[in-house]
Parts: structure tokens; C-alpha cells; sequence
């Protein structure tokens, strides 16, 4: 089946620092790839949707010169959290969607730990 | 108002109970609708997609009702190892957006 690996799986970095978290599609490719971010006993909020060779597009309220996503191949898209902060802390899991089966596949996210 | 809505619970439940878990979305263009579930620290998986006609899985049914706009996932025979987070999911439109409820927790205990 189709399989996304996410890397790194958890990070502590410190306070001020750039973070960047990849999501790659294995098996298939994927002009479509979307970021969560999950706060503890909270469900995923969809931070962006990632378009491989455009500009990603944000949901409201999420900052696109902190959170910076870059699409460049059918494969992967990367997503940098610049000047982290301690409420940046989450969880981050990335999804991409399979066109040709039409399937959402996640990653197995990443746990950030901003100290 | 949350475009899914789930009560977050949590249930607890003996083993062997069935479990019946609800959910409400608000976007009527809504097209496709699944059961995610997710372990503590884990990315959620997914359990089944569902249908208007209904469909099931083994101990698991899933039901659509458009006209309420309404999802349920009914467990039956639970397991311990069901223990879980079970998260509503809908895709927003044709936007391909997946919007994910808060999430029903469900405890078996033996």
C-alpha cells in the first residue's frame, strides 16, 4: 500500500531555531500534501495545503513566514517552522493523497519539543 | 460552530460491549466521509470509509445520513485492543481538505 515516510519523528530544538520536517511519498506520487498540527487532547487541525510546483495555501489564522512549505517534486514537501517558540510545540503530521487510488496516506508525524 | 463535531467522551466499556459513537459535520457539499482511528502518540490510521448505503467491517458499521448530515461508527463485541481514539472525518468539498472531528475516546477494560 501506500506508504509517506515523515522525518525527523521528534526534535527538541531550542527557542529561536528553525525546525524543518520532511514528508515523502514512497510509492507514489503526490501533487497534493497537506500539514496537521495537533496539540495534546486536541483533534488535527490543517495547517496548509502543500501544491507540488505552486505556492502552498494556508488555513486562517496560520502564519505562512513562520511556517514555510516547500513542494518541489511529486515526492516531497518540506515544512520549516522558523524562530520556533515553546507554543510551537506540537505534534505535526503531514498527509498525502494517492490520485490514482484516491487515498490519504499519513506520515507518522513529528513530535517538536521547542525549549 | 465546528465544521465536525464529535463528543469527545470518554466511553468506557466492558469487554463485549458494543459502542455506538456519533458525529455531526456542517458543510452540506461534503462528499466523503471516514472513521480514522488514532493511538496515543500515533498518527491516526485509517479504519473504514463510509458509505450512504452503510457498510460494514467485521465487528465495525458505519452509517451515512446526508439529509442530517450525521456519521456513526458502531463497534461491536469490543476488544480491548480497540481502545482508542476514533476520529470523524470529512472531506471538505472538492477542496480535498480531510477535516478531522475532535475525536471519541473509547477505553475497553476487561
Amino acid at each position: 500500500g501506500a506508504v509517506v515516510s515523515q522525518h525527523p519523528s521528534w526534535v527538541i530544538c531550542k527557542s529561536g531555531t528553525s525546525v524543518k520536517i520532511e514528508c515523502r511519498s514512497l510509492d507514489f506520487q503526490a501533487t497534493t500534501m497537506f500539514w496537521y498540527r495537533q496539540f495534546p487532547k486536541q483533534s488535527l487541525m490543517l495547517m496548509a495545503t502543500s501544491n507540488e510546483g505552486s505556492k502552498a495555501t494556508y488555513e486562517q489564522g496560520v502564519e505562512k513566514d513562520k511556517f514555510l512549505i516547500n513542494h518541489a517534486s511529486l515526492t516531497l514537501s518540506t515544512l520549516t517552522v522558523t524562530s520556533a517558540h515553546p507554543e510551537d510545540s506540537s505534534f505535526y503530521i503531514c498527509s498525502a493523497r494517492d490520485e490514482v487510488h484516491y487515498g490519504y496516506t499519513f506520515g507518522s508525524g513529528t513530535r517538536l519539543t521547542v525549549v | 460552530r465546528k465544521e465536525v463535531e464529535q463528543d469527545p467522551g470518554p466511553f468506557n466499556v466492558p469487554e463485549g460491549a458494543t459502542v455506538a459513537f456519533n458525529c455531526t459535520y456542517s458543510n452540506s457539499a461534503s462528499q466523503s466521509f471516514f472513521w480514522y482511528r488514532q493511538d496515543c502518540r500515533k498518527e491516526p490510521k485509517l479504519l473504514m470509509s463510509v458509505y450512504s448505503s452503510g457498510n460494514e467491517d467485521g465487528r465495525f458499521t458505519a452509517q451515512l445520513n446526508r439529509a442530517s448530515q450525521y456519521i456513526s461508527l458502531l463497534i461491536r463485541d469490543s476488544k480491548l485492543s480497540d481502545s482508542a481514539t476514533y476520529l470523524c472525518v470529512v472531506n471538505s468539498g472538492n477542496t480535498g481538505k480531510l477535516i478531522f472531528g475532535q475525536g471519541t475516546t473509547l477505553q475497553v477494560k476487561p
